[in-house]
């Protein structure tokens, strides 16, 4: 049973574009939701959460949308740079340390 | 955040062998804890190192094929026990840090561990 689903293994956009990535979650008690980059050879960065408590968090040219009647959330960036290209995670937790994935999905941003 | 380091970063390994895999935090952290990503998978715990008590595993995994050790606020080891193919995987530690709303993870570079 797949818990966090990221439905989209790839994603192409042009630089200077937004970029979406979405997720889907089926666990009505996740309260904390991450957004994870990783590139090749590296472990995963983090690089934005949120909490159930908000449906916004806005860091720098990364926005994370929370939909909880949905159970959707979603990573923006705009621009989208060319140094963005990497595998993007969504994970969530609802237990102390306990952080459950998604598949990833693959984001290149063409110059 | 605090860095983290592992090592060795990778190996290639015979099957039947075992493997120990160390994380370094250059601070105290109080909760550790060992992934796993599969070739074209997504990241898995394995189990949750604390320190002064016994790991704590998710349901699949075994003390027996991955023994832990914590044996202080800023280190952790992870053993591969009788490795067999299907072992190979990239093997991520992290730790647990407060964050805006609550604790975030932070992750160490990997071990990425072939097994023959």
């Amino acid at each position: 049973d797949q818990q966090v689903k990221q439905n989209s293994p790839s994603l192409s956009v042009q630089e200077g574009r937004i970029s979406i990535l979405n997720c889907d979650y089926t666990n009505s008690m996740f309260d904390y939701f991450l957004w994870y980059k990783k590139y090749p050879a590296e472990g995963p960065t983090f690089l934005i959460s949120i909490s159930s408590i908000k449906d916004k968090n806005e860091d720098g040219r990364f926005t994370v949308f929370l939909n909880k009647s949905a159970k959707h959330l979603s990573l923006h960036i705009v621009p989208s740079q060319p140094g963005d290209s990497a595998v993007y995670f969504c994970a969530a937790s609802y237990l102390a340390g306990k952080l459950i994935f998604g598949q990833g999905t693959t984001l290149q941003v063409k110059p | 955040s605090a860095v983290i380091s592992q090592k060795p970063s990778r190996d290639i390994c015979q099957r039947g062998t075992s493997l120990t895999i160390q994380c370094q935090v250059d601070s105290q952290v109080t909760m550790m804890f060992w992934y796993r990503q599969q070739p074209g998978q997504s990241l898995t715990l394995i189990a949750t190192a604390n320190q002064g008590s016994e790991a704590t595993y998710e349901s699949g995994f075994v003390i027996d094929k991955f023994p832990i050790s914590r044996p202080n606020l800023t280190f952790s080891t992870l053993t591969v026990s009788n490795m067999s193919p299907e072992d190979s995987s990239i093997y991520l530690c992290s730790v647990e840090e407060t964050g805006d709303y609550q604790e975030t993870q932070y992750f160490g570079p990997g071990t990425r561990l072939l097994v023959l």
